[in-house]
């Protein structure tokens, strides 16, 4: 069975940084490209950023672009986020995704982000 | 970036009633179109790809259709546990985009 957790969100001071997790399991973690994707409360969907297999290639929105950061373990089937520079508009559920060619084909159950002082 | 809206925001409806959700590209995506469904719990899950193809145990009432730039999504006969968020999203370029979402109430 595929499972994706997240972990390390929580409450944050604008301007901070905050590293989030993803554990995968239940599939060849290096097989597949990885997401983020975040849901500020009360709104709709937006994705955040992509990774390819080896972790060479990403991809991300003008929104979060040069403040955040995707990366990979392979060994350990995980994924981050680091997200520098956190602004109050950056407040959301945090959703780590299987990036199957072409959708989003698992979630996991999502992290809360709080940017606030 | 490609422009996802849908439409209706939200849509009232009643059990085994027959509904559809639309959703315009700003530009042609040539079917790479998707659907997901939204529990309030905050649980996501995919219903449809690639415009009509039925993800691995979703029920076969949903039902994906279209191409260029306008696509649906219709539920044929309404369950109770189909009331929820739905939304649709691109993946024929970067930035992928989504959808606005439509609320599919119990009338």
């Amino acid at each position: 069975e595929v499972q994706l957790v997240e972990s390390g969100g929580g409450l944050v001071q604008p301007g901070r940084s905050l590293k989030l997790s993803c554990a995968a399991s239940g599939f060849t973690f290096s097989n597949y490209y990885m997401a983020w994707v975040r849901q500020a409360p009360k709104k709709g969907l937006e994705w955040v950023a992509t990774i390819s297999t080896s972790g060479s290639r990403t991809y991300y929105p003008d929104s979060v672009k040069g403040r955040f950061t995707i990366s990979r373990d392979n060994a350990k089937s995980s994924l981050y986020l680091q997200m520098n520079s956190l602004k109050s508009e950056d407040t959301a559920t945090y959703y780590c995704a299987r990036h199957r060619t072409n959708y989003f084909d698992y979630w996991g159950q999502g992290v809360m982000v709080t940017v606030s002082s | 970036d490609i422009q996802m809206t849908q439409s209706p925001s939200s849509l009232p409806a009643s059990l085994g009633e027959r509904v559809t959700i639309s959703c315009r590209a700003s530009q042609g995506i040539s079917n790479n179109l998707n659907w997901y469904q939204q529990k309030p719990d905050g649980t996501i899950k995919p219903l449809i790809y690639y415009t009509s193809n039925l993800q691995s145990g979703v029920p076969s009432r949903f039902s994906g259709s279209g191409s260029g730039t306008d696509y649906s999504l219709t539920i044929s006969s309404l369950e109770p546990e189909d009331f929820a968020m739905y939304y649709c999203q691109q993946d024929a370029s970067f930035p992928r985009t989504f959808g606005g979402g439509t609320k599919l109430e119990l009338k």
